[in-house]
């Protein structure tokens, strides 16, 4: 498996709280792409960071990258109701034409007012 | 924004039955994906394509065919249908030819179950 133990989370915080989900990976990746799933939806991408980025932010969303540890994390500021969904982290060892992303197992947020 | 379309949106099928997942993307991207999505594993990779009359095997090819007839339909075909592939399917297409630049665009999902 291309995942650590730490994949499988379930969050539950308060609004307004900050978050932060970590992900780790075993072999070595170009990018981390970190989606989000609402429920019964597909993913959608939130926040891509590539190799030689250390961290990445959009707005409320930061995202780092730690390519000596392999690990990832997703930081959500002042986290609120809308942000309950699913959220993973996929990484692509390939380096060419297309992604085969491998996706961790995700970890459940769920925000309550 | 994206537009990928999955059809049908849920689906039962018999063991043994031959079962056909459709999609579409209007984005004219070249790149189009099957995942499987279990609880415990996550989303998998099952086939995908580089372009119209391109296929190849993912992670987990076993049991499905595709069919990549045109830019915009990528088809997932299971022959002969068995109850381990009941599943969430989700099809994505992707934006960019160097994997390190590229996103993915989901569908909804097709929800599979095979009695």
């Amino acid at each position: 498996s291309q995942w650590g133990e730490e994949n499988l989370q379930a969050l539950s915080i308060q609004e307004g709280e900050d978050v932060t989900m970590n992900c780790s990976y075993k072999t070595y990746t170009t990018v981390v792409h970190w989606y989000r799933q609402d429920s019964g939806r597909g993913p959608a991408l939130i926040i891509l960071i590539r190799s030689n980025e250390r961290e990445k932010r959009s707005g409320r969303l930061r995202a780092t990258l730690d390519t000596s540890s392999q690990s990832s994390s997703l930081s959500i500021t002042a986290a609120q109701c809308e942000d309950t969904a699913v959220y993973f982290c996929a990484t692509d060892p390939q380096q060419g034409t297309g992604s085969k992303l491998s996706f961790g197992k995700g970890a459940k947020l769920t925000v309550s007012p | 924004e994206a537009a990928v379309t999955q059809s049908p949106r849920n689906k039962v099928a018999v063991t043994g039955g031959k079962v056909t997942l459709s999609c579409n993307q209007t984005n004219n991207h070249n790149n189009m994906y099957w995942y499987r999505q279990d609880t415990g594993h996550g989303l998998r990779l099952i086939h995908y394509s580089y372009g119209a009359g391109s296929t190849e095997k993912g992670d987990i090819p076993d049991g499905y065919k595709a069919s990549r007839p045109s830019q915009e339909n990528f088809s997932l075909i299971l022959e002969l249908a068995t109850p381990s592939q009941t599943s969430v399917y989700f099809c994505a297409s992707g934006d960019a030819q160097c994997s390190i630049n590229e996103r993915l665009f989901f569908g909804h999902g097709t929800k599979l179950s095979v009695l």
